[in-house]
């Protein structure tokens, strides 16, 4: 069964950083490309951002507005994806899912979602 | 990249078919044949219904289907039943090799 599960969501201050997890299972990680996306609550989905595979040398790719705000890292060993997320305001409040689409399958998966609260 | 255009919200009775519609430009929606459709239920993660334009994964109802014309994706649900009150996003993959969504469309059924 695959499963992604996001974790280390938190309470944090404007201008802080914070950093998310997802580990995964069920499925070869190892070359799967795995993506972020958020929802604020009441608005709607975005995309940050994914990160490929070794092979092609852990490629980047971010959403225009996401840029140095974001960044994506994985290890392979552990099966995880994190999402660096830095400077945070209000307006990042939400949240946090890592998805990830599965050729084999047809069809992507989604974590259920880590909450991030920015506040003071 | 802008968000993608969509109807703030529909309705329609049980019985019905209704069309949510979803535009970009040719640089998104328009240039590329990888548009998708989520469902969202309060409190769950996205569901994909609708993949490739017109692909359904395995187990998705029939009753939902894709569409498109230019720059313009559709989301046609026919039948409309009481639990596909959600909300729907597009979704399209765009010419900077990012991915953008819609702004979404809360379905309302009478």
């Amino acid at each position: 069964e695959v499963q992604l599960v996001e974790s280390g969501g938190d309470l944090v201050q404007p201008g802080g950083s914070l950093k998310l997890s997802c580990s995964a299972s069920g499925f070869t990680f190892t070359v799967s490309t795995m993506h972020w996306v958020r929802q604020a609550s009441g608005k709607g989905l975005e995309w940050i951002g994914q990160i490929g595979i070794k092979t092609n040398n852990y490629p980047t790719i971010y959403g225009a507005s996401m840029k140095g705000k974001f960044t994506i890292s994985r290890d392979d060993s552990r099966n995880t994806v994190y999402l660096h997320m830095n400077s945070l305001k209000t307006d990042d409040t939400a949240r946090y899912y890592c998805k990830v689409w599965l050729g084999e399958l047809a069809s992507d998966y989604w974590g259920q979602g880590a909450l991030v609260t920015v506040s003071s | 990249q802008s968000a993608l255009t969509q109807t703030a919200s529909v309705s329609g009775s049980p019985g019905q078919s209704i069309t949510i519609s979803c535009t970009g430009s040719s640089s998104d929606v328009g240039g590329y044949n990888s548009v998708s459709w989520y469902q969202l239920h309060p409190d769950k993660a996205p569901k994909l219904i609708i993949y490739d334009v017109t692909k359904r994964p395995s187990g998705v109802s029939n009753h939902f289907s894709g569409s498109k014309s230019g720059n313009t994706a559709s989301l046609t649900i026919s039948g409309l039943q009481a639990e596909d009150e959600a909300d729907y996003y597009c979704c399209s993959y765009t010419s900077s090799s990012t991915w953008v969504f819609g702004g979404g469309t809360k379905l309302t059924v009478l």
